[in-house]
Formats: structure tokens, C-alpha cells, sequence
């Protein structure tokens, strides 16, 4: 059964301190690790893909990063605005098209 | 692109009622998906259609739940008899292909009485 697991479940940050998600998986045959913003009240809204190891994406302050067993999302000097939680999925070969989603990290980030 | 619409936004039955939830997909996806969330947890799937067929659904869809994509646009999702514990967000997504991202609704939120 594919899991993921994501840390930490809450993170309080100040405004210009930079941290790290982690997103810890197991499946049968990665295809693809998503990873998604939800605002409170809102669907998930999509950030990045990542399909091997190594790979890498950016998008204004996040980045994500991909390994053979993890994914983490960086953030730099986060903005308040940069409050949400973050949720990471994967889709494995042996589950068709579904989306196994971890439980999210919810970030605050103070002014 | 609109995005992907859903409707209503908020549903409030008493136990026991059915309801009925709407999908508008992204125009041209082809694939749709139906997931519920409860408060603090992950989305969890449900069924996923592409086009007109129905080619998965997850050991959480029990006989009351039923969904239909008639015509391979829009979809529907039923809940028969609802219980206390179908209390949830009901969240619907689409997308172009098997490992292209999902793009997700504002979801139904459902809230049995």
C-alpha cells in the first residue's frame, strides 16, 4: 500500500526565515510526486511535479527537490502570504491514476 | 481555462437523506476525479473516470455512493441514505493524462444533521 507522510504537521515561521517540508514516501514504482497549496475553505491548487530523482523545481520562493525515498519543499524568505498548508501526493504504477495524498503541513508565517 | 467548478458549495441534509454533487471539469480534460476530505487530513480518492467510463473507485465508495459522467463532460456524485460519517468535503479534479497534475475544485462541503 502506497504512504506518505509528511513533516513537521505545523510550522510557525517569521517573515524572511527560510525552512524546509519534508515529504516522506512509500510506494511501488514512483511515476510521479505533486505537490499542492490549500488555503483554508479551498481546493488544493497545484505547485510542481516531480517524475525522477534529482529533479528539481522552482516557482518564486519554493523549491521543491525530489530523492529516491523523499521530497522537500524549501521556502525562502516566506511572506505572510505564503500561510497555507501544503500537501504533498504521489501516484505509483501499481495504483492507476489515483493520488495518494499525505496529511499536509500547515504553515504559518508572522509579519 | 475557468478551472474546475463545483456545485453546490456548501450542502446541509438531514441522516438519511440522498444528495447529489455536480463537477464541471477543465474543458478539455479528459480525466475526472472524485476525492473526499475530512478536517485535517489529505484529500482520499474515491473513483476516476476518463471520458465516459469509470475505471477505478476506491474500497471507500461503499453501495450508497454512486457516481455517473454521462457524456464524458460533467459528473455527478450520489450519496444514498447519508450518514453522520459522509460529513466530508467532497472534491472533484481533472486533467489531461495519467501523469499530467490534477486540478481540484472548491469542493461541496457536506454537513449531515
Amino acid at each position: 500500500e502506497d504512504q506518505v507522510t509528511q513533516s513537521p504537521e505545523a510550522l510557525r515561521l517569521q517573515e524572511g526565515e527560510s525552512s524546509s517540508l519534508n515529504c516522506s514516501y512509500t510506494v511501488s514504482g514512483l511515476r510521479g510526486l505533486f505537490w499542492y497549496r490549500q488555503d483554508p475553505g479551498k481546493g488544493p491548487e497545484f505547485l510542481f511535479t516531480l517524475y525522477s530523482a534529482g529533479e528539481e523545481k522552482e516557482k518564486e520562493r519554493l523549491k521543491a527537490t525530489l530523492t529516491k525515498k523523499e521530497s522537500f519543499l524549501h521556502i525562502t524568505a516566506p511572506k505572510p502570504e505564503d500561510s497555507a498548508t501544503y500537501l504533498c501526493a504521489v501516484q505509483a504504477g501499481t495504483s492507476g491514476s489515483r493520488l495518494t495524498f499525505g496529511e499536509g503541513t500547515q504553515l504559518t508565517v508572522n509579519p | 481555462d475557468t478551472g474546475v467548478s463545483q456545485d453546490p458549495r456548501h450542502k446541509i441534509t438531514k441522516r438519511g437523506q440522498n444528495v447529489t454533487f455536480r463537477c464541471d471539469p477543465i474543458s478539455e480534460h479528459n480525466r475526472l476525479y472524485w476525492y473526499r476530505q475530512t478536517l485535517g487530513q489529505g484529500p482520499e480518492f474515491l473513483t476516476y473516470f476518463q471520458n465516459e467510463a469509470q475505471l477505478e473507485k476506491s474500497r471507500l465508495l461503499s453501495d450508497r455512493f454512486s457516481a455517473e459522467r454521462p457524456k464524458g463532460s460533467f459528473s455527478t456524485l450520489e450519496i444514498q441514505r447519508t450518514e453522520q460519517g459522509d460529513s466530508a468535503m467532497y472534491l472533484c479534479a481533472s486533467s489531461l493524462g495519467r501523469m499530467q497534475p490534477q486540478h481540484f475544485g472548491d469542493g461541496t462541503r457536506l454537513s449531515i444533521l
